[in-house]
């Protein structure tokens, strides 16, 4: 089944110690990102990337790191979480884009959610 | 930033009536992408519009892409109970870049 999978979906944390949101799809897609999804801010891109060993930041990357070391993978890092990092975080892949010529019409797939507290 | 504003934030309408949700921005955007999210979902893509001015219909769903690509329109025609959701426009920006710009939503309810 094609999908997007993110782990965990739930996570409670402290102050300051670093976790890792893994990412995962299995459609060989080419662009992947990172969301955070607050009420009343919709969703804000973190960081996005559009191959393997490229990625780029987003509207709010502040706090966050990403890497690509493999096509399938894209884990979002937060090095010391701040409670303003509480959030319901979405991981989504599309098959490619269209790097800047014309509008892509690639429909972007999301994972399921990632619902982070930072006490 | 913040450069899509949607309107309006929340709709609760009765079944069988029509409605539109907007989405402006003072931005161009290379295309615009319409998506629907369920509770403890992630959103579901309904449709991308490409041309300025071009018109896409989904059954009782109808999208729209303003001339400029600026600003983009959603009607639902005879809104059924199914239909509640959160309703997102997303505008695609691919100057230099690929981006995606997400509005703030709209919660739409549709009572039976």
């Amino acid at each position: 089944e094609a999908q997007v999978t993110q782990n965990p979906r739930y996570l409670i944390t402290v102050t300051g110690k670093k976790l890792t949101v893994t990412c995962s799809q299995n459609m060989n897609h080419e662009y992947m990102s990172w969301y955070r999804q607050d009420p009343g801010l919709g969703l804000r891109q973190i960081y996005y990337s559009m191959n393997v060993e490229v990625t780029d930041k987003g509207d709010v990357p502040e706090g966050y790191k990403v890497s690509r070391k493999e096509k399938r993978n894209f884990p979002l890092i937060l090095e010391s979480p701040s409670p303003n990092q509480t959030s319901l975080y979405f991981c989504a892949s599309s098959l490619s884009y269209d790097g800047g010529s014309a509008a892509s019409t690639d429909t972007q797939y999301f994972g399921p959610g990632t619902r982070l507290t930072v006490l | 930033t913040q450069l899509l504003e949607q309107s309006p934030q929340f709709l609760s309408i009765q079944e069988g009536e029509n409605l539109t949700v907007y989405c402006n921005s003072s931005s161009v955007f290379s295309s615009l992408q319409w998506y629907r999210q369920e509770p403890g979902e992630g959103p579901v893509l309904l449709v991308t519009v490409v041309t300025g001015g071009e018109v896409k219909k989904l059954k009782r769903l109808t999208f729209q892409f303003g001339d400029a690509r600026k600003d983009s329109s959603l009607h639902i025609t005879a809104a059924q109970p199914g239909d509640t959701g959160l309703y997102l426009c997303a505008g695609v920006m691919t100057s230099g870049t690929y981006k995606y710009i997400f509005g703030t939503g709209t919660r739409l309810k549709v009572l039976a």
